[in-house]
Order: structure tokens, then sequence, then C-alpha cells
């Protein structure tokens, strides 16, 4: 079963709002992700966790605050959001991280959360 | 660096004809190739990969891709098109000693009736 579940579907969000998203797998994977993406563009690395440890962060703003409490688990923390930040956000895991592994560990994606901020 | 080029934006095709989207990609390792589909307002979903086994790999929903060193391409094919498989392709390069992956632009395919 390779399954990632992402909660909420939808969500809409005003600009003083704090919010979560919720990511969960039970595929025993260490390596979990999110990812940003925007209409009619590819998706783009946000965080990477390994062993629920962070280990990338592509730059982003503060004002995304991502949490791992457990191995099976992954939140993205919301807060003082700008509408420009309106997008699909996608969580997605691998059975370890894909760096160095040569071998092609596949990552596999969740149905992604809609993110308005309004 | 490694890259990917996805030739075409949008490819249309009537249902049961074949369906040919085209990726090239560049690498200086030997690299993983993967195919991503998504249909509307949905997840990105696996449809197969290749990771230097057979060079002609099958995936779900009865597609398949080559992967052809000489010419750096590793295109996904389907012998019957169906009205299902609208959606949009990422092709999709993992990048060595790295936790990106490089995705192409994605190719749209509509399928008529």
């Amino acid at each position: 079963d390779t399954e990632v579940t992402q909660t909420p579907k939808h969500l809409v969000m005003g600009m003083t709002n704090k919010k979560s998203l919720k990511c969960e797998q039970h595929m025993g994977h260490r390596a979990m992700y999110w990812y940003k993406q925007k209409a009619k563009k590819p998706p783009e690395l946000m965080f990477v966790y390994s062993y629920e440890k962070l280990s990338i962060n592509e730059s982003v703003p503060s004002r995304f605050s991502p949490e791992c409490p457990n191995s099976s688990l992954l939140n993205l923390h919301l807060h003082a959001l700008q509408p420009e930040d309106s997008a699909l956000y996608l969580c997605a895991s691998s059975q370890e991280r894909i760096a160095g592994t040569g071998a092609g560990n596949t990552i596999y994606f969740g149905e992604g959360s809609w993110l308005t901020v309004v | 660096a490694q890259s990917v080029t996805q030739l075409d934006s949008h490819v249309s095709v009537s249902e049961g004809t074949p369906v040919l989207l085209r990726c090239n990609y560049s690498s200086s390792y030997s690299p993983s190739l993967f195919w991503y589909v998504q249909h509307p307002n949905k997840g990105l979903q696996l449809l197969l990969k290749y990771t230097s086994a057979a060079t002609l790999v099958k995936g779900i929903n009865g597609f398949e891709a080559e992967f052809k060193k000489s010419e750096t391409s590793f295109h996904l094919t389907k012998p019957s098109a169906h009205m299902s498989d609208a959606a949009e392709y990422f092709c999709v390069v993992s990048a060595y000693n790295t936790d990106k992956l490089i995705f192409g632009t994605g190719t749209r395919l509509q399928v008529f009736p």
C-alpha cells in the first residue's frame, strides 16, 4: 500500500491566521518531504525530513514551519501567509532519502492540500 | 548538472490511438528516471521508473517507457489511449547526491472521443 494521506484537502485562511497541514504515511518510510505546486507548474521542493530530522530547507520563508513529530507524521504550520502562497501543497515520502542512493529511491506523493490565502 | 526536457507542452489524441509523450534528459551520471501523472485537482501518481535495470520499463495502466542512453531519451508510450488518461504527465530525473527531483515542465494529454 503506497499511500500518503494529507489533511485537510482544502483550506482557506486569512493572512493573520495560524493553521496547519498534516501528512501521514504508514509505509515505514524514513524520509518525508513538502512540495509546493502552483497552477500549471511542476512541484517545487520546500523541506526534507530524514529520520525525523530536518535535513533540507530550500530557503523557504519562516512563515512556513515544518514539524515531524514521529516517523509517520509530518506537519506544516502556517502563519502570516501572503496571497501568493496560495497553492497546492504536496506531502511525499520515500523509504530513505533519495540523495546518494543511486538506485532510484522512489518518492510517493499524497493527494495534496489546496491552500487559499485571502 | 542534471536536467529534463519535455518536448511537448500539449498532446492531443483520439481515444483508441497510440500515445507518445517525449522526454529528454541530461545527466553526468547514470540517472534514475520517473514518469508521474497528475489528474486534475489530484496529487502525483507514479507511473513507472527506470533504475538501470531493464531499459524497457512497464508501468501501470498500460504505459511503458524505453530508456535510450544514446539518444538521452525516456519517452512514455501507450498503445491505445483511454479517456481516463487525460491528465498532466511529468518526466522526472533524480538528481545525483541531492534530495531534489528535477521535474520537466509537464505535458498535458488530451484524449478526444
